[in-house]
């Protein structure tokens, strides 16, 4: 069964820093590309941005919204997704996903339970 | 970036009404486009891919339709349990952009 369990979700100040992790099993996760999904307090999806895997050099996509500030990293020994975010603005709060894309290229076929991240002084 | 723009945001529908949710792509992205219903307080669950193809284990009387710039989303008898906001994606092209929902509501 895919599972997909986000955590390190918070409380973080105007300026700060916090990194996310989303644990990964159930599925081969170095064959796929991973994404990252946000959703703020009452409003619509939002997609943040892409790692591929290593057949594609863990590349790298972002929204433009968050390049320069966030960074996605993955860890494929240990199944692991991160997202470090940098230079946090009270806009960032939201609850973030993890989701896959599957071989096919057609995303998002699962998603995490989300962890939520409120940037507030 | 490829705007998507949903139709109606909100609507409101009876127990075996048949539905259709609109979104259209400020450019052509072929059929690179799914649809995701989001429960209240629940993940978004993948409903439709590649404009027309039906995710496994989503009930048939939802389908998708359409390609480049146009997209429908129907439910073909409204059950209880498809009352729900829902979102189109388009993966064509970076950044990757959701159209704003569609709220379904019971009338």
């Amino acid at each position: 069964e895919v599972q997909l369990v986000e955590s390190g979700g918070g409380l973080v100040q105007p300026g700060g820093s916090l990194r996310l992790s989303c644990a990964a099993s159930g599925f081969t996760f170095s064959d796929h590309y991973m994404d990252w999904v946000r959703q703020a307090p009452g409003k619509g999806l939002e997609w943040v941005g892409r790692t591929r895997n290593k057949a594609n050099s863990y590349t790298t996509e972002y929204a433009a919204s968050v390049k320069g500030r966030f960074t996605i990293s993955r860890d494929d020994s240990t199944n692991s997704l991160y997202l470090q975010m940098n230079s946090l603005k009270t806009e960032d709060t939201a609850v973030y996903y993890c989701a896959r894309v599957p071989l096919t290229g057609y995303p998002l076929d699962y998603w995490g339970q989300g962890t939520l991240v409120t940037v507030s002084s | 970036d490829i705007q998507m723009t949903q139709s109606p945001s909100a609507m409101s529908a009876s127990v075996g009404d048949r539905v259709t949710i609109t979104c259209r792509a400020s450019q052509g992205i072929s059929n690179y486009l799914a649809w995701f219903q989001q429960k209240p307080g629940k993940v978004p669950k993948r409903l439709i891919y590649a404009a027309s193809s039906l995710q496994s284990g989503v009930p048939s009387r939802f389908s998708g339709s359409g390609s480049g710039t146009e997209f429908t989303l129907t439910i073909s008898s409204l059950q209880p349990e498809d009352f729900a906001t829902y979102y189109c994606l388009q993966h064509d092209s970076y950044p990757y952009t959701f159209g704003q929902g569609t709220k379904l509501e019971i009338k």
